[in-house]
């Protein structure tokens, strides 16, 4: 069964600077990936996903992920952070005709 | 834009009590999943729908179950509320299990406390 580890539990960083999300998967194909992000008390919306082709894929709002079968990752990266930023992300993975599993979700907090 | 619309987005409820959650989708998308989200734990899949009338259990089915009678339409029932299953609860559907099929849409969750 696929699994998916979000190492961070919460990041904090100043507005302006750079964000990268970390996300690690388990699966011995090459899987469906997902970026969700949730403002409070809403539900998710996807930023961006990877399934084949071109391994750095862009999303909306600026977002963007790598997908490294080496290393078994889908980091997502911002290059400049905006305060409408803060909010919990969640990485998912999609494999072997199952429902998307989530990773237990980083929580962004953004200084002014 | 697809549409997944939770009935209610706060719920509280007394211990015992058998608990509807209904969520609807309007795009004709063949699957349907129950979440719930806890702090810490992300999303866990309760239960997922292929098909009407057709479901396979999810990470933690126990202490529900669930009804899809027509396509658009699935329901989660707690059979009798405990406060442990005081949660947010989240719909989502997306047109299949495969490749670009696999994207889930989300609706606006449902908070249900339990005492």
């Amino acid at each position: 069964a696929q699994s998916v580890t979000q190492p961070d539990i919460h990041i904090t960083v100043s507005e302006g600077a750079s964000l990268e999300l970390r996300c690690n998967y388990s699966y011995g194909a090459t899987p469906y990936l997902f970026w969700y992000v949730q403002s409070p008390g809403q539900g998710l919306q996807l930023l961006l996903k990877y399934f084949s082709g071109d391994t750095l894929v862009q999303g909306i709002k600026g977002f963007e992920a790598e997908f490294k079968r080496s290393q078994s990752s889908f980091n997502l990266r911002k290059p400049s952070v905006h305060w409408s930023d803060a909010a919990e992300y969640f990485c998912a993975v999609g494999a072997g005709r199952r429902a998307l599993t989530f990773g237990s979700g980083t929580r962004l907090q953004v200084q002014p | 834009d697809v549409k997944v619309t939770q009935s209610s987005r706060y719920l509280v409820k007394r211990t015992g009590e058998k608990v509807f959650l209904e969520c609807v989708q309007d795009m004709d998308h063949e699957n349907m999943f129950w979440y719930r989200q806890d702090p810490g734990l992300g999303l866990r899949l309760i239960y997922f729908s292929y098909d009407v009338k057709m479901k396979e259990k999810g990470d933690i089915p126990e202490g529900y179950s669930v009804s899809r009678e027509k396509k658009e339409r699935f329901s989660l029932i707690l059979e009798s509320a405990s406060t442990n299953q005081t949660s947010m609860y989240l719909c989502a559907s997306s047109r299949g299990l495969t490749g670009s099929n696999t994207e889930a849409f989300f609706g606006q969750g449902t908070r249900l406390t339990v005492v």
